[in-house]
């Protein structure tokens, strides 16, 4: 039972464009939310988180907006840049556990 | 500088022996966790333990076996008895009740 879900494996974007990288949940006790990147055969890198009381978080080129009704969030990469091209997942938190459901990660392509 | 130590980045063994992977961090984070990931799916849940002389199964624990007798070290034994352990293991920190989850460079694991 996938409760984090990531529909898109992968995603093509030019650099200087909006990359927009999709997340949806099933769990409504979900409650916090986190974006990781990830470069191939290194570990994950926490990019940016969300609280289920906001429904944005900004830091830098880096947005994400969390729909709590349509139990989906979004991270927004603008401008992409060619250094944005890796894996993104997206993880969420219940109940203030530290335990994390990840989603199945998205990859990211910048084309110069 | 703070970090957390995987070691080695690769190991092979033979089938029917048991491997321990390494885990190692000095940002005095109460809470490590080992994940496993494989081709196209996300991070899976191994085992986590939040204090020393404590760990839970996280959601794929079978074949597996952890200890934590110092907050700083957390090695994970991947026994004969897990069927497909050729994977990437990845083991991270946290601080207590933080969310965000920093990673080590991982372990590939190759059995033959």
């Amino acid at each position: 039972d996938q409760q984090v879900k990531q529909n898109s494996p992968s995603l093509s974007v030019q650099e200087g464009r909006i990359s927009i990288l999709n997340c949806d949940y099933t769990n409504s006790m979900f409650d916090y939310f986190l974006w990781y990147k990830k470069y191939p055969a290194e570990g994950p890198t926490f990019l940016i988180s969300i609280s289920s009381i906001k429904d944005k978080n900004e830091d830098g080129r880096f947005t994400v907006f969390l729909n709590k009704s349509a139990k989906h969030l979004s991270l927004h990469i603008v401008p992409s840049q060619p250094g944005d091209s890796a894996v993104y997942f997206c993880a969420a938190s219940a109940g203030g556990n530290e335990k994390l459901t990840f989603g199945t990660g998205t990859r990211l392509t910048i084309i110069p | 500088d703070g970090g957390i130590t995987q070691s080695p980045k690769y190991l092979f063994r033979k089938e029917g022996q048991n491997v321990t992977l390494s885990c190692e961090q000095n940002l005095n984070h109460d809470a490590m966790y080992w994940y496993r990931q494989d081709p196209g799916q996300g991070l899976r849940l191994i085992y986590y333990s939040q204090i020393v002389n404590d760990f839970q199964k996280g959601d794929i624990a079978e074949g597996y076996s952890v200890s934590r007798e110092k907050k700083e070290s957390f090695p994970l034994t991947v026994t004969s008895a897990q069927k497909n352990p050729t994977a990437f293991y990845l083991c991270a920190s946290s601080r207590a009740a933080f969310y965000e989850q920093y990673f080590g460079p991982g372990t590939r694991l190759t059995v033959t």
